[in-house]
């Protein structure tokens, strides 16, 4: 089972340059979050989405887009790359339940630098 | 806002003995969930445990049980016969009842077992 796919591992951006990191998962769930996880830090909520044409804003929205035009792609854009934005990317689905037995699934995550 | 703090930045174990982890929450809200994950060198986040707030039995999943302490707001993590395959960085995580879309994390514990 893949579960969630995250490419690339690793990427190098100047200042001011524009990437967007992929995100797919092939479970069929409907919520898709964004993360960002600086060092010493837990991880904050950049986007997320509660299905497909759905996004709203997390913690830390600011530098960021994302779209959600099917189920299973949630991409992450970076517009005008700053150093602040250095910080390793998770990617996260879930079914989308209220219950408590509610998991989220994560990729194996994006590492940025922004020199 | 809710708030997660893991107060122990660095923790070590000897292979098989027992070891706790610490964290503490706070939070106005009656009904949540709490979690523990595991982040190994491989960056992939990995559920450990789960807590329903509303249960006073405290959650066990073979070696990892916790200690909940709703009235203090503490939710701390016993691992006992620790192995080496238990190396790695634990966040506690908090998610409110009413919002399944705000995982809050703390910033972390790194576990070392020594052999």
């Amino acid at each position: 089972n893949a579960g969630v796919t995250q490419t690339p591992k690793f990427r190098i951006l100047k200042i001011g340059q524009s990437m967007t990191l992929q995100c797919t998962q092939d479970m069929n769930h409907n919520y898709m979050y964004w993360y960002r996880q600086d060092p010493g830090m837990g991880l904050k909520l950049i986007y997320y989405s509660v299905g497909a044409g759905i996004t709203d804003k997390g913690e830390v929205p600011n530098g960021y887009n994302v779209s959600r035009s099917t189920t299973e792609d949630f991409p992450l854009r970076l517009e005008l790359a700053a150093p602040s934005q250095t910080s390793v990317y998770f990617c996260a689905s879930s079914y989308g339940g209220q219950g408590w037995d509610e998991k989220l699934f994560f990729g194996s995550g994006t590492q940025l630098s922004v020199l | 806002a809710q708030t997660v703090t893991q107060s122990q930045p660095e923790m070590s174990v000897q292979e098989a003995e027992t070891v706790t982890l610490s964290c503490t929450y706070d939070t106005s809200e009656s009904d949540y969930y709490l979690f523990w994950y595991k982040q190994p060198p491989s960056r992939q986040m990995i559920l450990v445990i789960r807590q329903e707030a509303y249960k006073q039995q405290n959650a066990t999943e073979n070696r990892f049980s916790v200690n909940f302490q709703k009235a203090a707001k503490s939710f701390s993590l016993k691992i006992s016969d620790s192995q080496l395959g238990d190396a790695a960085m634990y966040f506690c995580a908090y998610r409110s009842a009413n919002n399944n879309n705000d995982m809050r994390f703390g910033a972390g514990t790194r576990l070392t077992v020594k052999p």
